[in-house]
């Protein structure tokens, strides 16, 4: 099983819409989890941390539920430059390994 | 400051053939890491090391070596090159106490 789970998409919305991703994740001893950002062809950049509290940057907001084990990711007012393909990412208490989802893929259309 | 970096930036090589890719950072950090990304797999973390003179296996080790001489580069071999082995390349480094890791611009190997 895999450590960390995301429907791949892609998800093909219009400029200015909401669209949210979810990921779940396998091991319950989880401690830290994240979602970067990765554009065609290029390497993957850290997009936010999530928190235990929920956290929000602009119009991303991450929150994780660990009682479900999962976690997610809010994107309002969708923009074109919003396209890419977003990895949910998870580490263990040790954080020497991370474990990445093979990402969710957002097309932003005009 | 250039971050992380890695060469080749592409390589086609034959089955059976060895090659090392090479990653380098300027950010002084302590963690430096090896993945592979396949279509639909996501990253895989293949080896990593906590500091230097020291290496770990990740989930993927199998065919792969590492070497941690200095703290700045980290290097990936492939001792018996495999059609399997065909992948990008990614190495990452992260601060101890920052979880953020960044990110080399990757290697596309292609092995015939």
């Amino acid at each position: 099983r895999k450590e960390v789970e995301q429907d791949p998409g892609p998800f093909n919305v219009p400029e200015g819409a909401t669209v949210a991703f979810n990921c779940t994740y396998s091991n319950s001893a989880s401690q830290s989890f994240f979602w970067y950002r990765q554009d065609c062809r290029k390497e993957p950049k850290l997009l936010m941390s999530v928190y235990s509290s929920g956290n929000e940057d602009g119009r991303f907001t991450a929150q994780l539920n660990r009682a479900s084990q999962y976690i997610s990711l809010l994107i309002r007012d969708s923009k074109l430059s919003d396209s890419a393909t977003y990895l949910c990412v998870v580490t263990l208490n040790d954080f020497n390994k991370f474990y990445f989802g093979s990402g969710t893929k957002l097309n932003v259309k005009p | 400051n250039a971050g992380v970096t890695q060469t080749p930036k592409f390589r086609v090589l034959k089955t059976g053939q060895s090659m090392t890719l090479l990653c380098a950072q300027d950010m002084n950090h302590e963690y430096m890491y090896w993945y592979r990304q396949d279509p639909g797999m996501g990253l895989r973390l293949i080896h990593y090391s906590v500091g230097e003179g020291t290496t770990a296996k990740g989930e993927v080790p199998d065919g792969y070596n590492v070497s941690r001489l200095k703290k700045q580069n980290f290097l990936l071999g492939l001792e018996s090159a495999a059609p399997s082995q065909t992948s990008v390349y990614f190495c990452a480094s992260r601060h101890t106490g920052n979880n953020e890791q960044f990110f080399g611009p990757g290697t596309r190997l292609t092995v015939l």
